[in-house]
């Protein structure tokens, strides 16, 4: 069973600094890899997707590295604004699985 | 947009009384999914269609069942809310091309429901 691991569970930085949210997983059989962003009270809405060939993938500020063998993935977000305030989760399926094991997320404070 | 649409966005039943929530979804993936969100915890997973296969999660109760008329649709059915059942319920979708590149997953909205 897959189990992903997100650290640190919450963050709080001053405007303008960059933030480095981390996700760990213990098998490394991943199809892909998802950052997702959910808002209180929302939905989930899709950040980064991964696939199991990639190294990284880059979305304006955003930037998310994968590292299969180590089992890592670390989400990178230059210059925080107030605005990206709200909790972060990352999320992987295994090869052969449409399952997606969630971390628990990391709730993100930018203070302005 | 191709998106995922879940409707209502909130719904407040009474203890026991049977509900209905909806997703419909634009993107033509052949997979969708239903997750319960509590509070402050991941999303997890209550059941998925692969085109019209249903998987139950084993630990599913038996209060929440589902059905895909058609590609489009997703239905999930809570016989007898019980308190417990106040949550967030999201619906999701996945798919992938021809040569097997995934397309990931994409979320509704969510529906708060609340159970008095």
């Amino acid at each position: 069973k897959q189990e992903v691991t997100q650290i640190p569970a919450a963050l709080s930085v001053p405007e303008g600094e960059n933030l480095v949210l981390n996700c760990s997983f213990t098998d490394s059989a991943i199809y892909n890899l998802q950052w997702f962003r959910q808002d209180p009270g929302k939905g989930l809405t899709s950040l980064l997707l991964i696939q199991s060939s990639q190294r990284e993938q880059t979305s304006g500020r955003l930037n998310a590295s994968l590292d299969k063998s180590s089992g890592r993935s670390t989400l990178y977000i230059a210059a925080s604004q107030p605005g990206d305030s709200a909790t972060y989760l990352c999320a992987s399926p295994l090869v052969n699985d449409y399952k997606l094991s969630f971390g628990a997320g990391t709730t993100v404070t930018v203070r302005a | 947009d191709a998106m995922v649409i879940q409707n209502p966005r909130y719904q407040v039943t009474q203890f026991g009384k049977p509900v209905t929530l909806s997703c419909s979804q634009t993107l033509n993936h052949n997979v969708m999914y239903w997750y319960q969100q509590k509070s402050s915890q991941a999303p997890k997973l209550l059941f998925h269609y692969y085109d019209k296969d249903f998987n139950n999660e084993a630990d599913t109760p038996d209060n929440f069942q589902s059905r895909r008329p058609n590609t489009s649709f997703c239905f999930l059915d809570i016989r007898s809310p019980g308190l417990g059942d106040a949550a967030m319920y999201l619906c999701a979708t996945s798919g992938s091309s021809l040569g097997g590149r995934s397309y990931g997953y994409t979320f509704g909205s969510g529906t708060r429901l609340t159970v008095v």
